[in-house]
């Protein structure tokens, strides 16, 4: 079975500390993925990393960054938190265009 | 640009009634298209994929085109089926690897 893990299911932060969020996955995935899923809006793509250290911009990519310095580890990074990146974030992996597998999902407080 | 249309947030039916979720597309080529399930309280998951031609829990899902949609059906909902639903969609060309999900749809069976 696929796994992929996040490194917490909740956490609360205040405006302007700097967040890690991190994804690990055990299924050799060449792809990784970050989402918001907020209420409404559905998943809106934040980053995509196809490989070590490559990676692109999502739809929403403004207040965040990323890094992937191994294959199985994908972290998201929120420089300044505001209050406006409250939200749940998924994680997801793939190979290829094949299917996108999730993590439970992290959701963050930001007051 | 590639988009996914879910007209409605809120879908509810009683147990035993079919249950029709909306997916439009917008896509100049030969779109993959995928419905993905959330339960409560469960990580995202695909549920079925048009080129698969698979049923999953009851449900189908063709593509038409002609209209460019991609409606997920099941002829008797069960109350289990509860759960947000999101189409999604992979273009084919430019080599991307991402999907662009729909904003979902909340569907709830009533007993």
């Amino acid at each position: 079975d696929v796994k992929v893990t996040q490194s917490s299911r909740y956490l609360v932060k205040r405006t302007g500390e700097k967040v890690f969020l991190e994804c690990v996955q055990d299924m050799d995935h060449e792809n990784m993925f970050w989402y918001r899923q907020d209420p409404g809006l559905g998943l809106r793509l934040i980053y995509f990393s196809y490989d070590v250290k490559m990676k692109e911009k999502g739809d929403i990519p403004e207040g965040y960054s990323v890094s992937r310095e191994k294959k199985e580890r994908f972290s998201l990074i929120l420089e300044s938190a505001s209050t406006n990146q409250t939200s749940m974030y998924l994680c997801a992996s793939s190979w290829g265009r094949d299917e996108q597998y999730f993590g439970p999902g992290t959701r963050l407080t930001v007051t | 640009a590639q988009r996914v249309t879910q007209p409605e947030k809120l879908l509810s039916v009683f147990k035993g009634a079919p249950v029709e979720l909306k997916c439009n597309y917008s896509y100049s080529g030969s779109p993959e298209l995928f419905w993905y399930v959330q339960y409560s309280r469960q990580r995202l998951q695909l549920l079925l994929r048009h080129i698969s031609r698979e049923s999953i829990k009851g449900f189908t899902a063709d593509l038409n085109k002609g209209e460019t949609s991609f409606h997920l059906k099941k002829p008797f909902a069960q109350e289990e089926d509860s759960a947000m639903y999101y189409c999604a969609l992979s273009p084919t060309q430019g080599g991307s690897e991402k999907l662009v999900f729909g904003k979902g749809t909340k569907l709830t069976v009533n007993p």
